[in-house]
């Protein structure tokens, strides 16, 4: 069984640029969660979608956007991209909103900004 | 203001003993706790959670334990093996606030679980 996959990997961006990550869950799972994990911290809530609708968000900037597919993947939209974007972002999916499924993360896509 | 602090950044624990990971909140409203585990190049990986109506759970060799009038939650790992060694996030949810999809992170904890 696939796990969550995010693609790419890594990713290397100028400042003032836009960058797009995408994430497919787990087979079945609805909903798709993304963090941002910068250097020394943990992660931090940035979306929610569960059935293709904004569940939740967190306190990012309006640079930030993001949308679940039909198939329930997803992809995270960041525009203007500034240094403190540089990051580890990650992804997780779940059967559905709640927390009693758990989440399930991949292993992120590394953005850096120069 | 961190809602989830875990005060020790490092933690070092020889292998067979007991290993105890600390995690401090300060929301009363968060009312399920788990704990991530997370090795370098990997996605966070969920260990154990538990809801606020429990004090203990309990799962093979980790337990947590919740103390709700000290918002204090610790995770066990006994014994501690070397594959142990990672670094451990608490995370908290204020489920029934609507914010089921928000998890809240506490810094992190490297453990070491010496041979």
């Amino acid at each position: 069984d696939a796990g969550v996959t995010q693609s790419p990997t890594h990713l290397i961006k100028t400042r003032g640029q836009q960058v797009t990550l995408r994430c497919s869950p787990i087979s079945g799972h609805k909903s798709v969660s993304w963090y941002q994990q910068v250097l020394g911290q943990g992660p931090q809530f940035i979306f929610q979608y569960y059935e293709k609708e904004e569940r939740g968000r967190g306190n990012f900037p309006d640079r930030f956007s993001a949308r679940q597919f039909p198939n329930y993947s997803s992809e995270l939209n960041v525009n203007a991209l500034l240094l403190g974007d540089s990051a580890l972002y990650l992804c997780a999916s779940s059967l559905a909103g709640g927390m009693n499924y758990g989440y399930t993360f991949g292993s992120g896509t590394r953005l850096t900004v120069v | 203001d961190q809602q989830v602090k875990q005060n020790s950044p490092s933690l070092s624990v020889q292998e067979g003993r007991i290993s105890i990971l600390n995690c401090d909140y300060t929301n009363s409203m968060f009312d399920y706790f788990l704990w991530y585990k997370k090795y370098p190049a990997e996605g966070p990986t969920f260990l154990i959670s538990i809801s606020s109506i429990k004090d203990k759970n309990e799962d093979g060799r980790f337990t947590v334990f919740l103390n709700k009038s000290a918002k204090h939650l610790s995770l066990h790992i006994v014994p501690s093996q070397p594959g142990d060694s990672a670094v451990y996030f608490c995370a908290a949810s204020d489920r029934l606030g609507g914010s089921q999809g928000n998890l809240i992170f506490g810094k992190g904890t490297k453990l070491s679980v010496k041979p």
